[in-house]
């Protein structure tokens, strides 16, 4: 298994908080992205990160921001969280353009009440 | 925009038979596509990655197959198993750089003794 871990596994927050969900790898890989999981849309990019310090928004990017200070760890923050955030959030890692598999974390399930 | 597609949405079959699940993308524009297999509460599991410039890849049981040109792509399962019991993910990498992946829904399989 390629070597990502996500922390919190699990976490319940109140709306209104802010709150950081980490990942961090030990493959040295350049690209790190955050996605994600909900029932009937599949997973969604939020932001990546092709370098450090270097990242950009995905798909569904409003309401989250990410931070690059090192290679191997990537967090993305909810900076208000809402009721709409409660989801199954995967970090994920890829190296070069594209020649190489892209693998996943386990998840971090984030309940936001 | 690039939508992915996965047909069926569910599968239930008895041990030992073959399989064939189907994914469709309406930009043939791809750099790669990637078969992935998810378990109840997992992270994603990388099973197959076929580069725009290839046909089909095969590994034991599966084989998967890709036709670039009419925007679709296979994976046959050869005698399944109760423990290939799972949900199957197709993603696609656009051309252009960063390896973002594009999801499809996912073809949730159960495969009973």
């Amino acid at each position: 298994d390629a070597g990502i871990t996500q922390s919190p596994r699990h976490k319940v927050t109140e709306t209104g908080t802010p709150v950081t969900l980490r990942c961090h790898q030990t493959e040295n890989h350049r690209y790190m992205y955050w996605y994600r999981q909900d029932p009937g849309h599949g997973l969604r990019l939020i932001h990546y990160s092709y370098g450090v310090k270097d990242t950009d928004k995905g798909e569904v990017s409003d309401g989250y921001s990410v931070s690059r200070s090192k290679t191997e760890d990537f967090l993305l923050t909810l900076e208000s969280a809402t009721s709409s955030q409660t989801s199954v959030y995967f970090c994920a890692i890829s190296d070069l353009a594209g020649d190489t598999e892209a693998f996943f974390g386990q998840g971090t399930r984030l309940t936001v009440v | 925009k690039q939508e992915v597609t996965q047909i069926p949405a569910a599968l239930s079959v008895p041990e030992g038979e073959n399989l064939v699940l189907n994914c469709s993308f309406t930009d043939s524009a791809i750099y790669n596509l990637q078969w992935f297999r998810q378990d109840p509460g997992k992270g994603l599991t990388s099973l197959l990655l076929i580069q725009s410039s290839q046909r089909e890849q095969t590994s034991g049981r599966l084989n998967a197959s890709l036709d670039k040109s009419s925007g679709r792509s296979t994976l046959y399962i050869a005698a399944s198993q109760p423990g290939d019991s799972a949900t199957y993910l197709c993603a696609v990498v656009l051309s252009g750089g960063y390896n973002k992946l594009i999801f499809g829904a996912g073809t949730r399989l159960a495969v009973h003794p």
